[in-house]
């Protein structure tokens, strides 16, 4: 069984760029989770879908930062005008979706430095 | 609202020794608790989980916690702690329907020999 996959693992990019990471969650995983996880604290949760359906964005999650399912497989999350704040490792989880509650499965992160 | 706290920022252990981490967690309804480890760079691997049934739970790499309701607790334990066991370890906890975790800002294990 494949795990939680994301790309790509590092991203350096110079403020005001936009950046877009990919998450491929376990086949055939209904739920998916973005979290975000700055130095020394515990990760942060952004926005989650079911299936293609977003059900709920953070307010952590401003209006530079959109995320979509298109096809209820992968998803991505983009930052458009970054900035120097948004340094973090960008976290991707997903469960099955279908059970009352159910295991959060993580993907390795993707790290993203903002010079 | 749930909320995470992990009193312990860092601990330190000598390795074989004995170890607990603590976890408290503030939630109005029936909380489902986690415990997760994450290596340097890495992502996030569970640990163990709570759902309901006994207390006491086993987890991977010998752990096991035990889930207090009166203290609103969820401790993590391990009798013989190993060097490859130094690491970042983190609480969370979810709710019924499958929304998203929050997590404690953890607990960073280092193991000296």
């Amino acid at each position: 069984d494949t795990g939680v996959s994301q790309d790509p693992r590092h991203k350096i990019t110079k403020r005001g760029q936009n950046v877009t990471f990919r998450c491929d969650p376990i086949s055939e995983h209904n739920r998916l989770y973005w979290y975000r996880q700055t130095l020394g604290q515990g990760p942060e949760f952004l926005t989650y879908f079911q299936n293609e359906a977003q059900l709920e964005k953070s307010r952590l999650l401003s209006d530079r930062f959109s995320a979509e399912r298109p096809k209820g497989s992968f998803s991505t999350l983009e930052i458009q005008r970054t900035e120097q704040g948004d340094s973090a490792m960008y976290l991707c989880a997903s469960s099955p979706g279908t059970g009352r509650v159910e295991t959060q499965y993580f993907g390795p992160g993707t790290r993203l430095l903002v010079l | 609202a749930q909320s995470v706290t992990q009193p312990d920022i860092h601990i330190t252990v000598s390795e074989g020794a004995s170890l607990e981490l603590r976890c408290n967690y503030s939630y109005g309804a029936t909380p489902y608790l986690f415990w997760y480890v994450q290596s340097p760079g890495q992502g996030l691997q569970l640990l163990l989980k709570y759902f309901s049934g006994d207390t006491l739970v086993q987890g991977i790499k010998g752990f096991e916690a035990e889930f207090k309701r009166s203290q609103s607790s969820f401790n993590l334990r391990k009798p013989s702690v190993h060097w490859s066991d130094a690491a970042e370890y983190f609480c969370a906890v979810g709710a019924q329907g499958n929304t998203p975790l929050v997590f404690g800002k953890g607990t960073r294990l280092s193991v000296i020999a």
